[in-house]
Formats: C-alpha cells, sequence, structure tokens
C-alpha cells in the first residue's frame, strides 16, 4: 500500500511556542491531504482537509488561526499549532488517498505541551 | 450525515478463539466505501480492507474476513483462530461525499 509519512514523531514543548507537523506522501502524489486528531481511547476526529496549491477547508469548532496548514506540494503537508497549550497535547494524524477513495494514514505524531 | 456504530467497545478473547466485530453504517449516498483500519498500540493506523457499496462480495484474507450485507447497511469483521498480535483498536469507516466517518473503535485484547 500507499507510504505516508509524519515527522515528528514526538514532540514536547512549553506553552506559547508553535509546533509544525510535516505529513508526506513518499510513493504517490496528494492533491488532498486530512489532519485528525485524536484523543485517548477516542476515535478520529477530522481536523480539516488540505487541498494543494488553496486554503484548507476547516471543520467546524477547528480554530484556522490556531492550527494553520499547509498544502505547498503534492507530496507535502504542514500543520502548525500555534502558541501551544496543554489542551492541544494530542495525537494528530494525518493522511492521504491514494486510489480508489483509499486514506492512508502517517504513524502519528504526539504533542505533549507543558 | 454519515454515521458508522460500532456497538462493542472493548472485546476480550483467549487466543485461538475467533472474534467478530461488528460495524453498521448509515448514509444517503448511492456509492460510498467502506473500509477496516487497525490501530495497535504504536498509533498507526493500517489500512485492512476496502470495499465499495457495489461489491457485496465477501473477501478473506488469511485469518481475516469480512461479511458486507448492504440490505442490514453491515460489514462485519472476524478474525479467526486470534493471536497476541492481533490485540489493537479495529476502526470501520465510510467514506462517501469526500469525506471518511469513523466509528468509535472495537478495542481487542486477545489473552495469551
Amino acid at each position: 500500500g500507499a507510504v505516508v509519512s509524519q515527522h515528528p514523531s514526538w514532540v514536547i514543548c512549553k506553552s506559547g511556542t508553535s509546533v509544525k507537523i510535516e505529513c508526506r506522501s513518499l510513493d504517490f502524489q496528494a492533491t488532498t491531504m486530512f489532519w485528525y486528531r485524536q484523543f485517548p481511547k477516542q476515535s478520529l476526529m477530522l481536523m480539516a482537509t488540505s487541498n494543494e496549491g488553496s486554503k484548507a477547508t476547516y471543520e467546524q469548532g477547528v480554530e484556522k488561526d490556531k492550527f494553520l496548514i499547509n498544502h505547498a506540494s503534492l507530496t507535502l503537508s504542514t500543520l502548525t499549532v500555534t502558541s501551544a497549550h496543554p489542551e492541544d497535547s494530542s495525537f494528530y494524524i494525518c493522511s492521504a488517498i491514494e486510489f480508489q477513495e483509499t486514506q492512508y494514514f502517517g504513524p502519528g505524531t504526539r504533542l505533549l505541551v507543558l | 450525515a454519515q454515521k458508522v456504530t460500532q456497538a462493542q467497545t472493548e472485546i476480550s478473547v483467549v487466543e485461538k478463539e475467533d472474534v467478530t466485530l461488528d460495524c453498521v453504517y448509515e448514509t444517503r449516498d448511492t456509492t460510498y466505501y467502506l473500509f477496516w483500519y487497525k490501530q495497535p498500540p504504536s498509533g498507526e493506523l493500517v489500512f485492512l480492507i476496502r470495499r465499495n457499496s457495489f461489491d457485496e462480495q465477501n473477501e478473506i484474507s488469511g485469518r481475516y474476513s469480512w461479511n458486507f450485507q448492504k440490505s442490514t447497511s453491515s460489514f462485519n469483521f472476524t478474525i479467526t483462530a486470534s493471536q497476541v498480535v492481533d490485540s489493537a483498536v479495529y476502526f470501520c469507516a465510510l467514506r462517501g461525499n469526500n469525506r471518511l466517518a469513523f466509528g468509535k473503535g472495537n478495542q481487542v485484547v486477545v489473552i495469551p
């Protein structure tokens, strides 16, 4: 299957700092990527849909100024958590569609804000 | 709106037993895709299977099998002769109208 990578896998930062997470499709081009957030023992929550060359589409309740998404190329999307606070601590997962509507997921990034 | 229901939250089985995970979905789309993903403790979601709405053929892959019944809007997943490595959270998902809706997941614990 298709491979999606994420970097970094772990981030620990101080409150108030910004954190950037990269998502790459390694062996295919992805015009659309997705960013999810997952709290412990819960399902995935879609945060936004990232479209190459255009603005991301955010889900209701997700602050677009807080979670900046950039999809500058067909293989790279970035999520920047600006001025992170402890409540932003979570597991962030990106995904991309490769073939026949199948979404492949990255390994995730665990963010801990102190 | 799309909805996926996985009623069983946590299922414990003894190794070598079979386990079936139920998935019921709701959608108004005539064309849609159903998926199962495995999320081991490491966190990465592993794609297991895709089935489109026009293909009701059941599928077997090794110890995994899937039963798709459009009449009851169900897409159930069975692990035969479970192993400890099968311990994970399993998510059923429905894609339609450019959105992927997840169920709440089934935590499967295989006891050696």
